[in-house]
C-alpha cells in the first residue's frame, strides 16, 4: 500500500533562519513527488514536484526541495525563513500513469517566528 | 479568474438533511476529485472523475453520490447528513497525468448541528 509520512506535526523556526519540513514515502515504483501549502480557510496550493532528473528542485516561494532515492525522501527546504511561510505543508505522491491517485501525507504546520 | 470554485463557502445544517456542493473548474481539465478534511487536517481522497466518468471510489458511505453533469463540474450531494460528516470538503482538478499537479477549490466547511 502507498502511504506517505511527515514525521513532525509542527516545526518552528526563527524568521531567517533555514527551515526544513520532511516527507517520507513507501510507493512502489518512481513515484511523482509534489509539495502544497494551505493556508488558512484557503484550498492547498501547488509548490513543487519532482519528476525526474535532478534531486534538487526548485519551487514557488523561495522553496525547493531534496528527492533521495535511497531515503525514499522528500524533503522540503528554505534557505531564509519569512514569518509569512508560516502555513500546513502536505507532502503528495503519485504513481506514473493517468488517472492515478494521489495520496497526501498528514500535513507539518509551520511557525515562523519573528 | 478563479480557477477551481466551489459553493457554498459554509454549510450549516442539521443531521438528517440531505445537501450538495457544487464545483467548477475553468482550466479544461479532464480530472476532478472530491476530497475530505478532517478537523485533524487529515485529507483522504473520496472521489475521482476522468471525462464525467467514475475513475476512483474510496470507501465512503453510499450516502454521499458525486455527479459529473460535463467534465468542467464535479457536484457532491449527500444525503441524511451525519454528525460525522462535519468537514472541509475541497473540490480539485487536474490534467488527468499523475505528473501534474492538483488544483484546489477553497473549500466548503460542513457543520451539522
Amino acid at each position: 500500500a502507498q502511504s506517505v509520512a511527515q514525521p513532525e506535526d509542527q516545526v518552528n523556526v526563527a524568521e531567517g533562519n533555514p527551515l526544513t519540513v520532511k516527507c517520507t514515502y513507501s510507493v512502489s515504483g518512481n513515484p511523482y513527488l509534489f509539495w502544497y501549502v494551505q493556508y488558512p480557510n484557503r484550498g492547498l496550493q501547488f509548490l513543487l514536484k519532482y519528476i525526474t532528473g535532478d534531486n534538487l528542485v526548485k519551487g514557488s516561494y523561495g522553496f525547493e526541495a531534496e528527492f533521495n532515492k535511497s531515503q525514499t525522501s522528500f524533503h522540503l527546504k528554505k534557505p531564509s525563513a519569512l514569518v509569512s511561510d508560516s502555513a500546513l505543508y502536505f507532502c503528495a505522491v503519485s504513481p506514473p500513469g493517468y488517472g492515478q491517485n494521489f495520496v497526501f501525507g498528514p500535513g507539518t504546520r509551520l511557525s515562523v517566528l519573528p | 479568474d478563479t480557477a477551481v470554485s466551489q459553493t457554498p463557502k459554509y454549510l450549516v445544517t442539521q443531521m438528517g438533511n440531505d445537501k450538495s456542493i457544487k464545483c467548477e473548474q475553468n482550466l479544461g481539465h479532464d480530472t476532478m476529485y472530491w476530497y475530505k478534511q478532517d478537523s485533524k487536517k487529515f485529507l483522504k481522497i473520496m472521489f475521482s472523475y476522468n471525462n464525467k466518468e467514475l475513475i476512483i471510489n474510496e470507501t465512503v458511505p453510499n450516502r454521499f453520490s458525486p455527479k459529473s453533469p460535463d467534465k468542467a463540474h464535479l457536484n457532491l450531494h449527500i444525503n441524511s447528513l451525519e454528525l460525522g460528516d462535519s468537514a472541509v470538503y475541497f473540490c480539485a482538478s487536474s490534467p488527468g497525468n499523475s505528473n501534474q499537479p492538483q488544483h484546489f477549490g477553497d473549500g466548503t466547511r460542513l457543520s451539522i448541528l
